[in-house]
């Protein structure tokens, strides 16, 4: 069946500049994770979705960055005002709650701020 | 908070060789344990788990222990092929997190496997 997928695969963006970072989870499953791979910081958490409510966005480094999710499926990261250290790549991930940390990850969203 | 610790890359080994990768964590409780797997090219998948002391998470010829006495989880592999080179990652999730399974990761093992 269909896996996670995230678009665009490739962001370059000035900076300043909005973007926004789509993930498409796999269906039915009701839990939704962001997460950040760069150089510096590894893997980080960044957001968690049950359903279309985000009971934990601790992870979110500034209130520049903000997501939605929307009809218990698709979910949007948008970060406003890009910086340089925004670059990274963004991953996206989906699971059944019942399969402990059974994570099914998208192959992720490279963003470039020049 | 909770946290892992990896052992340091890039690791490079010849085929048919042993491997083991580092992992120690700390955490409040007993929480489960990953090790997930980037193939290059790839996204992230998972390769092992094991979610209470002493259990073994095995697959595609990869092991580890769930150790509580030494809070750790270590990667083994008997005999590492050319397949094998990757990025590996360790993870926990803590228990009883009210079904908010989010992973912390290690910094990562890049494993690079010679003929």
């Amino acid at each position: 069946g269909a896996g996670v997928s995230q678009s665009p695969s490739n962001k370059v963006t000035e900076k300043g500049k909005d973007v926004e970072l789509r993930c498409d989870p796999i269906s039915g499953h009701t839990a939704l994770y962001w997460y950040r791979q760069s150089l510096g910081q590894g893997l980080e958490f960044l957001i968690y979705f049950q359903g279309n409510s985000a009971p934990d966005k601790s992870g979110l480094p500034s209130d520049r960055f903000s997501a939605e999710r929307t009809g218990g499926s698709v979910s949007t990261l948008t970060i406003q005002r890009t910086q340089q250290e925004d670059s990274a790549v963004y991953l996206c991930a989906s699971s059944l709650v019942v399969r402990v940390g059974e994570q099914f990850f998208g192959p992720g969203t490279r963003l470039t701020v020049l | 908070g909770d946290s892992v610790t990896q052992m340091e890359g890039p690791v490079t080994l010849s085929e048919e060789a042993f491997l083991t990768i580092n992992c120690t964590y700390t955490a409040t409780g007993y929480p489960s344990l990953f090790w997930y797997v980037q193939y290059p090219g790839e996204g992230l998948q998972l390769l092992l788990k094991a979610t209470k002391a002493d259990d073994k998470g095995s697959n595609k010829g990869f092991e580890a222990t769930y150790r509580k006495e030494t809070t750790s989880f270590h990667l083994e592999k008997g005999s590492v092929q050319v397949s094998d080179s990757a990025v590996y990652f360790c993870a926990l999730v803590p228990p009883s997190n009210f079904g908010n399974e989010k992973l912390t990761f290690g910094t990562g093992t890049r494993l690079t496997i010679i003929p």
